[in-house]
């Protein structure tokens, strides 16, 4: 099921540090995952994505691990800098009729202090 | 390169007002979604089309219609809207078929119902 909340989850870590943001998914079938950003105003941006055969991957200052025993996702931001300041989104997708269809979390909001 | 594109940007309507939110791409993907998004929660997906030709219900479909215009555009439609419908709403478009393909979205119609 979805998690329901009037309050975002908050982190808040210093500039130059490491960041580590978590997150819950729900069903066994998803067997991808994407990590979103999203700024004020704007719609969610696309980070890094990694599919259920593989447990870590990085991109550039970013690595997306998966736990799949305990259903479990993270996102680390390395050296984080003022510009990542933003809401992040987990998402999984599963089989669904017709296709296939991406369920999100609620979010984390990410506080990057100068 | 546009990505995808939602008009209006702000719309503010009165109870019982209908009005259709506009949303195309240019990436060639084949599915689109339309998702709200409400303070302090995730995004929730209202309908999607898999493929030119199809629609089918997401989470919360009650109060909404769609229609898959051609392959680039799909409107959302709030026959008679109410103020529970006031919310952000996202459209996105993939190469979900596959199901490993992230969303693109757009920036969003803000939309208030009095």
């Amino acid at each position: 099921g979805e998690s329901v909340g009037l309050h975002l989850p908050t982190l808040s870590v210093q500039e130059g540090d490491n960041s580590i943001i978590n997150c819950a998914y729900s069903n066994s079938a998803s067997d991808y995952f994407i990590w979103y950003k999203q700024e004020s105003g704007k719609g969610p941006q696309f980070i890094i994505d990694i599919r259920s055969n593989m447990d870590k991957r990085q991109g550039q200052r970013v690595t997306v691990l998966l736990n799949k025993t305990v259903k479990h996702l993270s996102l680390q931001i390395a050296a984080t800098q003022p510009g990542d300041s933003a809401v992040y989104f987990c998402a999984e997708t599963l089989p669904y009729t017709g296709g296939f269809k991406t369920i999100f979390g609620a979010g984390t909001r990410l506080f990057v202090k100068a | 390169n546009a990505g995808v594109t939602q008009t209006p940007k702000f719309q503010v309507l009165k109870t019982g007002q209908s009005m259709t939110l506009q949303c195309a791409q240019d990436m060639n993907h084949n599915s689109m979604y339309w998702y709200r998004q409400d303070p302090g929660m995730g995004l929730r997906l209202i309908y999607y089309s898999a493929s030119e030709g199809t629609t089918d219900k997401g989470e919360v479909p009650n109060g909404y219609n769609v229609s898959r215009l051609n392959k680039r555009e799909f409107s959302l439609r709030l026959e008679s809207a109410a103020p529970s419908q006031t919310s952000v709403y996202f459209c996105a478009s993939s190469d979900l078929a596959l199901g490993d393909s992230p969303l693109h979205f757009g920036n969003g119609t803000r939309l208030t119902v009095t």
